[in-house]
């Protein structure tokens, strides 16, 4: 298996645009999970689902954010309009049976927002 | 939001120590506690998850215990190696989804 497929690696970004992350998780996977990495607050958890449905996304930052899973095998974050306060690391990452299973990360995308 | 403590914030050892880290998460509503290996540049890597109280799980050189009802993790690594380098994260899941990362170990192995 390839493992968590995450793209773009990079992204850097004028303020105001759109930005849209997106990962293919591990097949059979019932667990999708979006993090964002920064230095002030470590690994925070944005959103998670099971089965496609999205299940808790108590840690979206604001409406600016959102995400999707049309299918089993992609899920998409978008934040608009984009924020220089948005910048940090975003990663992906799918379990197969979510906290019961480690969970597999993603290379992560690695967003600049100028 | 819920407090995962890891300490120490970093540690220097030589070759050949042995060395461990602490993990402290709240001991009510505890469903599993996940340790994860984080090299530069890299992505975070499971190495344990564990579910009950009393767990121990071990592999190779690394090992980690588990107590709930005090709410502690300890991670040990015996011969550390220039290798075992990395930033070492505990995770505490009070649900069947959320994990709520600590801000880890920095480990630093000198030849």
């Amino acid at each position: 298996d390839a493992g968590v497929i995450q793209s773009p690696r990079h992204e850097v970004t004028e303020m105001g645009q759109e930005v849209t992350l997106r990962c293919k998780p591990i097949s059979g996977h019932d667990y999708l999970f979006w993090y964002r990495q920064t230095m002030m607050r470590g690994l925070e958890l944005l959103i998670y689902f099971n089965n496609n449905v999205p299940i808790d996304d108590s840690g979206m930052p604001e409406d600016r954010f959102s995400a999707k899973m049309p299918n089993a095998s992609f899920s998409t974050l978008k934040i608009q309009p984009s924020e220089p306060r948005d910048s940090a690391v975003y990663f992906c990452a799918s379990s197969l049976a979510g906290a019961w299973d480690g969970y597999t990360f993603g290379s992560g995308t690695r967003l600049t927002v100028v | 939001i819920l407090n995962v403590e890891q300490s120490p914030q970093s540690l220097h050892v030589q070759e050949g120590d042995s060395t461990n880290f602490t993990c402290s998460f709240p001991s009510s509503n505890f469903y599993a506690l996940h340790w994860y290996r984080w090299e530069t540049a890299k992505s975070p890597e499971a190495l344990f998850v564990m579910t009950l109280n009393g767990d121990e799980k071990k592999k190779g050189r690394i090992s980690a215990t588990l107590n709930t009802k005090e709410g502690y993790s300890y991670l040990y690594i015996k011969g550390s190696q220039p290798e075992d380098s990395a930033t070492y994260l505990c995770a505490f899941s009070p649900t069947l989804g959320r994990l709520y990362f600590g801000r880890g170990t920095q480990l630093t192995v000198w030849p």
